[in-house]
């Protein structure tokens, strides 16, 4: 099974830079995905980790450790549109996706 | 391109009623999927499939079927709803026959279990 953390609400200031942790414990590692859910609305896919690192996205950049089990997603220049759910999710190694609960970011102006 | 499609995006049952949530994408994908999305506790996988005739159980799946018949549909039926069965649901898709890749999701659909 997998247990995935991830905090439950942060709030930043527009213009302002935010990190929201994951941490999972999984019994098979095969890729980390952040998904962006705005409020009312599906969620829509923001980047995707299988090796250790950043990858950077524009304003979003997420990192990986994977003997760490430890994830990030970083935004940058915040903009009031960001404010959002979002959801880290980790797929194991027969290929199933389980997600956390999800972080609510609220940009403030 | 539609992408995925749901529907109904609201309904309303009664205890004991039965119902299907129907799903459908257009983008080939051998990857389908149902999820529900209570508060404070994420999307939890009810059922999934990596294609056409091939069904399996995600971490929920009690009260709930599911069949594909073809590619493009993944229709999720509730037997026998009950209030616990309040949620919003959603199906998503993705290329690739191991199992997801990048979801591609539908717009949800609401249910409300009297």
């Amino acid at each position: 099974g997998q247990n995935i953390d991830q905090p439950t609400e942060m709030t930043a200031t527009e213009g302002a830079i935010v990190q929201i942790n994951c941490t999972y414990q999984t019994s098979g590692f095969n890729g980390l995905f952040w998904y962006q859910q705005h409020a009312g609305e599906a969620p829509t896919f923001l980047s995707y980790n299988v090796l250790d690192g950043l990858e950077e996205k524009g304003r979003f950049s997420s990192f990986l450790s994977r003997s760490k089990g430890y994830s990030y997603l970083l935004l940058k220049e915040l903009q009031m549109k960001d404010s959002a759910s979002y959801l880290c999710a980790v797929r194991d190694s027969d290929y199933k996706l389980s997600f956390g609960a999800g972080t609510t970011v609220t940009v403030r102006a | 391109n539609a992408g995925v499609t749901q529907t109904p995006k609201f309904q309303v049952l009664k205890t004991g009623q039965s119902m299907t949530l129907q799903c459908a994408q257009d983008m080939n994908h051998e990857y389908m999927s149902w999820y529900r999305q209570d508060p404070g506790m994420g999307l939890r996988l009810i059922h999934y499939s990596v294609g056409a005739g091939i069904t399996d159980q995600g971490e929920v799946p009690n009260g709930y079927n599911v069949s594909r018949s073809t590619t493009e549909d993944f229709p999720l039926r509730l037997l026998s709803a009950a209030p616990s069965q309040t949620s919003v649901y959603f199906c998503a898709s993705s290329s690739g026959e191991s199992g997801a890749n990048v979801l591609t999701f539908g717009a949800g659909s609401r249910l409300t279990v009297l």
